[in-house]
Order: structure tokens, then sequence, then C-alpha cells
């Protein structure tokens, strides 16, 4: 196994043009989260999946953002027409969420994807 | 909502002594902490959890934590930190299914 990916690491784009990035989580792993964390802050709740089923998405998130996982594997996380201030770097984390056990699920994060908007 | 703070931007600490870097927490009911770490151009790794039983907890790379009810803290502690221990640290809480993370700390350890 080996580990959460993340593409592309790192992508620069012009204000306005869509962009996506992939993570493909560690295989067993049936959740998979989005998180966007910008310099001297910590990692902000974007969406997270269970299996293929979106379970929750921020309230603080724009419309223009949308994260799929379309068989419960790999998932995608869409911006469209970009702006300066969505500049980040994005993160994905998977986990196995154990159905006999509460909570407490450790996440695996990948190492991220810098997204720079001029 | 639940919560968790980090009060410290950055600590600095020389090689060979203890290191701590605070953590307090707003959760109701029983709360999930979490501790990670982040080198740079690096995802987040886990280091250590609470989730019931001895409020001193054992991770990795000798790292610690100390759960404090009546404080509401989870300050992460090691007893004598190296230079390689330098790097981002978060705290965090396991907030029905999603996780909240706080500010971070930078920990900069001189030799």
């Amino acid at each position: 196994d080996t580990g959460v990916s993340q593409n592309p690491r790192h992508k620069i784009t012009k204000r306005g043009q869509n962009v996506t990035f992939r993570c493909d989580p560690i295989s067993e792993h049936n959740r998979l989260y989005w998180y966007r964390q910008t310099l001297g802050q910590g990692p902000e709740f974007l969406t997270y999946f269970q299996n293929e089923a979106q379970l929750e998405k921020s309230r603080l998130l724009s419309d223009r953002f949308s994260a799929e996982r379309p068989k419960g594997s790999f998932s995608t996380l869409e911006i469209q027409r970009t702006e300066q201030g969505d500049s980040a770097m994005y993160l994905c984390a998977s986990s196995l969420k154990d159905r006999g056990r509460s909570g407490a699920n450790v996440l695996t994060f990948g190492a991220g994807s810098r997204l720079t908007v001029l | 909502a639940q919560s968790v703070a980090q009060p410290e931007d950055q600590v600095n600490v020389a090689e060979g002594n203890p290191l701590t870097v605070k953590c307090t927490y707003s959760v109701s009911g029983n709360p999930y902490l979490f501790w990670y770490v982040q080198y740079p151009n690096r995802g987040l790794q886990f280091l250590l959890k609470y989730i019931t039983g001895d409020n001193l907890v054992k991770g990795s790379y000798g790292f610690e934590a100390e759960f404090n009810k009546s404080q509401t803290s989870f300050h992460l502690k090691k007893p004598s930190a190296l230079v390689s221990d330098s790097a981002l640290y978060f705290c965090s809480t396991d907030s029905w299914g999603k996780f909240q993370f706080g500010a971070g700390t930078q920990v900069v350890v001189t030799p």
C-alpha cells in the first residue's frame, strides 16, 4: 500500500479557470476527506465521503466547489471559475470507519495539492 | 460545535529540554482528541489519540499527551526534544465524523 496519493502536486492557473484534483485513498479505507489549508492555519474541513456517499459538505464552501467519489474509491475535487482566494493547499485524507467501534478514526493524509491562482 | 484551540503560534526549545505543545478543547460529551505533525511539503502524520481510559497517552516518536478533563486540555509532551522534532503540530477533535483542527503550533528545536 502506497498510502494516500494526490495529483497534481502543484497547479498554477489563471483566475476564472476550472481545476480538478484527484485523490487515491488507501484501498481498504471507506472514508475520504477533503481539507483546505492556508499558510499559518490548520486544515479547514471541506467535505467527506463514506464509500460513494457524500455525508457532509461545509456550509462555508462555495457552490463553485464540488467533489465526487463515484465508485467509492478515488475522489475528485473540482473548483470552477477559480478566484485568487482559492489559492491554498488541498489535502485529502482517508480512514477506515469500523462499524463496531465508535468514532476515533485515525486519518491518513496525502501530501496535498497546492493551488496557485494568478 | 466541537473545537480545539492551540494558544501558541510557536514554541522554541533547546535540544534535550522538555517540549510541551498546548491544546484546549470545547467538546460536548466524551471527547476524541488527536495530535498530528506536519513536516515541510508533507501531509499530516498521526502521533497519538485519546478516546477513553488512561489520561496519559503514549504515541509515536517518544511523544505523549495528557488528557485533563477539569482543565479541558490535551497537551502534547516530549521529555527530551530533538532537532528533528522541529515541525508544525496540530491538535484535532472528531466532530460527528468530521475532524476539526487547531491553527497549529510551530515547534523549533535548536541545537
